[in-house]
């Protein structure tokens, strides 16, 4: 089947400090990644969709320049978290997907908690 | 906008039918889906169904659709411990690569 990996698979920081996040397809080339954030006991939202080679599409009032997309291969997309603070602790989830329209296979997530 | 609505919460004995609901906006929706999601762990598709289907069945799991009131409902056979998660649901419509989701409904399995 269809893997995706996700490192890290938690991470404490410090407020202010950028955090890293890594989104990799392993055994299939995905044309589109989408970054999740889940809250608790909420459902999922969408952040940003993006496709190998372009520039990130990003949701309504998500902020592109604080949640920087990168997705500069096809087995792998990077978020990172600039400048963060306690209110961007939260679940961030990937998704990977051979084109636009195909089954998105999701990461196991990262928990981010800011302090 | 599309919204995806279901309960938070159920509660159901080993070994009877879970039946878990979910209510979409959406009337373009082509397809909708049920995710299972593990504690810590991301989602796992497991099973969908077209918008001109009404029923899917895969082993345990049985899909139900109505399409006129747009509610959509998984039900799980013979339900184990090993069932316990948070079920997604989700739709998405076929000129969008956008899936939304619901909520997602915790069941939680007694002996």
């Amino acid at each position: 089947g269809a893997v995706v990996s996700q490192h890290p698979s938690r991470v404490i920081c410090k407020s202010g400090t950028s955090v890293k996040i890594e989104c990799r397809s392993l055994d299939f080339q995905a044309t589109t990644m989408f970054w999740y954030r889940q809250f608790p006991k909420k459902s999922l939202m969408l952040m940003a969709t993006s496709n190998e080679g372009s520039k990130a599409t990003y949701e309504q009032g998500v902020e592109k320049d604080k949640f920087l997309i990168n997705h500069a291969s096809l087995t792998l997309s990077t978020l990172t978290v600039t400048s963060a603070h306690p209110e961007d602790s939260s679940f961030y989830i990937c998704s990977a997907s051979r084109n636009s329209y195909n089954e998105q296979f999701f990461g196991p997530g990262t928990r981010l908690t800011v302090l | 906008g599309e919204d995806v609505e279901q309960s938070l919460f159920l509660s159901v004995r080993e070994g009877d039918s879970s039946v878990i609901n979910c209510t979409y906006t959406d009337s373009s929706s082509t397809y909708l889906y049920w995710y299972k999601q593990e504690p810590g762990a991301g989602l796992q598709l497991l099973t969908y169904i077209f918008s001109n289907m009404d029923m899917k069945q895969d082993q345990r799991l049985t899909v139900l659709l109505n399409k006129k009131d747009k509610h959509l409902s998984l039900r799980i056979a013979d339900t184990q411990t090993g069932d316990s998660a948070i079920y997604f649901c989700a739709e998405r419509d076929s000129s969008a690569s956008k899936i939304i989701f619901g909520s997602g409904t915790r069941l939680s399995i007694r002996p």
